[in-house]
């Protein structure tokens, strides 16, 4: 089985502060592991993947995420949030040799605050 | 890449009534996604295909769903006799073949309220 949790329904930011949203996974092999972005009455849009190699990956808009695997975590960061960075994220994981789908996370608002 | 479309955006209908929904992915990708999204949640996997090929359902997916992807390139999801529970926004996404490495492309989704 796979599972992502995010712990945190809402995270609010000033704006020029850094932000962290935090995700954590759980598989049975080598996770596959997504950020998307969803804005109102919008499909979700990809921000960065981790599948192998260095554990900072960096993506859209400024971006990124760390891999741990001892935590079993991927939190995605940005060095400063801007007020359009409000949304709600979602981190999905997914495995080589699992289940042929993804699995979303429940999401994490993102509000950042002028 | 015109991206991936869906429709219609929106369909409100009576209890007991069949809906249909349609998908079009971007030309060259091969797998196509559909999920449910209701309110306060992430996406739940309800189905994929490879191509023409359905290869995968959610047991979530009652016999009231069911879905088609006749060419391998636009596909259907169709709802019978609706019910009150179906109300959700569902979405599509597809993604090129390689693999679950791949990140999915998502359209804005069909909004469905049952009345």
């Amino acid at each position: 089985a796979q599972s992502v949790a995010q712990p945190e329904d809402q995270v609010n930011v000033a704006e020029g502060n850094p932000l962290t949203v935090k995700c954590t996974y759980s598989v049975s092999g080598n996770p596959y592991l997504f950020w998307y972005v969803q804005y109102p009455n919008r499909g979700l849009q990809f921000l960065l993947k981790y599948i192998t190699g260095d554990n900072l990956v960096k993506g859209s808009y400024g971006f990124e995420a760390e891999f741990n695997k001892s935590q079993t975590s991927f939190h995605l960061k940005k060095p400063s949030a801007l007020v359009s960075d409000s949304a709600l994220y979602f981190c999905a994981v997914s495995w080589r040799g699992g289940y042929q789908k993804v699995t979303f996370g429940t999401g994490t608002k993102l509000q950042v605050i002028p | 890449d015109t991206g991936v479309s869906q429709d219609p955006r929106h369909k409100i209908t009576k209890r007991g009534q069949n809906v249909t929904f349609r998908c079009d992915p971007i030309s060259e990708h091969n797998r196509l996604y559909w999920y449910r999204q209701t309110l306060g949640q992430g996406p739940e996997f309800l189905t994929y295909f490879q191509n023409e090929a359905q290869l995968e359902k959610s047991r979530l997916l009652s016999d009231r769903f069911s879905a088609e992807r006749p060419k391998g390139s636009f596909s259907t999801l169709e709802i019978q006799r609706t019910e009150q529970g179906d109300s959700a926004m569902y979405l599509c996404a597809s993604s090129l073949t390689g693999g679950l490495d791949q990140p999915q492309h998502f359209g804005d989704g069909t909004r469905l309220s049952i009345l």
